[in-house]
């Protein structure tokens, strides 16, 4: 079945420093791909998407490339603010596959010291 | 246009009551999910609708929890009797059937605390 498979948290960094949130995936067909995230006690919330092979989706100063050679889907930041400081979650989803739900990551705690 | 919207926000309750949470999907969307989110167990699906028809309840826990869809607007989630093991947030969802890139759209959660 479809999987998710994201980087091992949590990551602390320090303000203005680079961000690289590793995200691969396991699907039959050719799935669409989201990053969500929450903020403490908040719901989730999209922060980005790729619908196709090579799509980058970008938001916020966030950005993440589809590559289908590789089945990943990686969050960077080139420069991270405290105000990114939440959690992450890498997910696809395979309508085409009759997959109409989201496959969630275990998602990644990311704190940003200033 | 107004998000989905779940109720309560937090609620505590004592085993053995009955809770039920309820969800205002977006206005035109198809589908609506069910998802619980632990620190054990991450988020889960539960159930999700379609045009108000349950497709797939696999992720279910057991027979305390039901869960309907009467009309396109309205979904209802019921723990009876209720746990502490079943503290967790609840998230609503939704999805169009066509467009959008097949986003999901969270509401804001249901925080529930069973002591």
């Amino acid at each position: 079945g479809d999987s998710v498979t994201q980087m091992e948290g949590p990551v602390t960094l320090s303000e203005e420093a680079f961000l690289t949130i590793n995200c691969t995936y396991t699907a039959t067909g050719y799935p669409s791909l989201f990053w969500y995230v929450q903020y403490p006690g908040e719901g989730l919330q999209l922060l980005l998407k790729a619908t196709k092979a090579d799509d980058k989706g970008s938001n916020k100063g966030f950005e993440a490339t589809y590559r289908k050679e590789t089945t990943s889907f990686h969050l960077e930041k080139g420069s991270v603010q405290v105000s990114d400081s939440a959690v992450y979650f890498c997910a696809l989803s395979d309508v085409n596959f009759g997959n109409e739900k989201l496959t969630f990551g275990t998602g990644t705690r990311l704190t940003i010291i200033p | 246009d107004a998000g989905v919207i779940q109720s309560p926000r937090h609620e505590v309750t004592e085993m053995g009551q009955e809770v039920t949470l309820r969800c205002k999907p977006i206005s035109g969307h198809d589908y609506l999910f069910w998802y619980r989110q632990t620190m054990m167990r991450g988020l889960e699906l539960l159930i999700y609708f379609n045009n108000n028809v349950p497709i797939d309840d696999s992720g279910m826990p057991e027979d305390r929890f039901s869960a309907k869809m009467p009309n396109a607007s309205f979904s209802t989630l019921k723990i009876q009797p209720s746990e502490p093991r079943d503290s967790a947030v609840y998230f609503c969802a939704s999805r169009a059937r066509q467009g959008s890139g097949n986003t999901i759209y969270f509401g804001e959660g249901s925080w529930l605390t069973v002591v």
